[in-house]
């Protein structure tokens, strides 16, 4: 099991630039997530998909594009990259929340993708 | 609003316990979730409390009152390797996570 996957690993966009994040599970799970991290402050949710075919909305939302066209696979396109995109952008996953058993469902995230706007 | 309020940083001694606190206030409450990060890597899963009071998982203990809007993280005879950010999440009544910017902790030998 590789878990979470995220491609690039590293990336360099000039502003303006537009580029895809690839985001592939292997868990069968539900829910996907694309966050982004930046210094002090809090993990922020860009989009989530709540199966396959789904998106919706995040927190952070604007500049930001995704889809869901198969079950273990989740891209991030930025159509026109700007400097405040800077960030580590992370992945995840999860069983839907809420669920039976545990009454939780705990995310699993990608190693993450580095990404400098100049 | 939807606050997550958890110190910046904090060091402790190799072998001593430390506890990071974090306090909240969610639209709504679906449990508390503590991830722990290493620089540069993901952050993974360490305990989920969804019920008033302490859950022990080996050297790590998460305590959990829900009246108060309050939770700690307990770490028991540190270990180098426990340097890392420690990152506190509310899942909220949209069963989305609400994050803490996170409590870097520095052991020292």
């Amino acid at each position: 099991n590789a878990g979470v996957t995220q491609t690039p690993k590293f990336r360099v966009l000039k502003t303006g630039q537009s580029m895809t994040l690839l985001c592939a599970q292997d868990m069968n799970h539900e829910y996907m997530y694309w966050y982004r991290q930046d210094p002090g402050m809090g993990l922020r949710l860009i989009h989530y998909s709540v199966g396959e075919g789904t998106t919706a909305k995040g927190e952070v939302p604007d500049g930001y594009n995704v889809s869901r066209l198969k079950k273990q696979n989740f891209l991030l396109g930025l159509e026109s990259a700007a400097p405040s995109q800077t960030s580590v952008y992370f992945c995840a996953s999860s069983s839907a929340p809420g669920g039976e058993g545990d009454g939780f469902d705990e995310q699993y995230f990608g190693p993450g993708t580095r990404l400098t706007v100049t | 609003g939807q606050n997550i309020d958890q110190p910046t940083e904090m060091t402790a001694t190799e072998g001593a316990i430390v506890q990071i606190n974090c306090t909240y206030q969610t639209s709504g409450f679906n449990g508390l979730f503590w991830y722990q990060q290493h620089a540069g890597e993901a952050p993974t899963f360490l305990s989920y409390n969804v019920l008033d009071g302490l859950e022990e998982k080996g050297r790590f203990s998460s305590f959990l009152s829900r009246s108060k809007g309050y939770s700690y993280l307990l770490l028991k005879e540190l270990q180098m390797k426990d340097s890392a950010s420690y990152l506190c999440a509310v899942m909220d009544s949209n069963y989305q996570l609400i994050w803490g910017a996170g409590t870097k902790l520095i052991i020292k030998p």
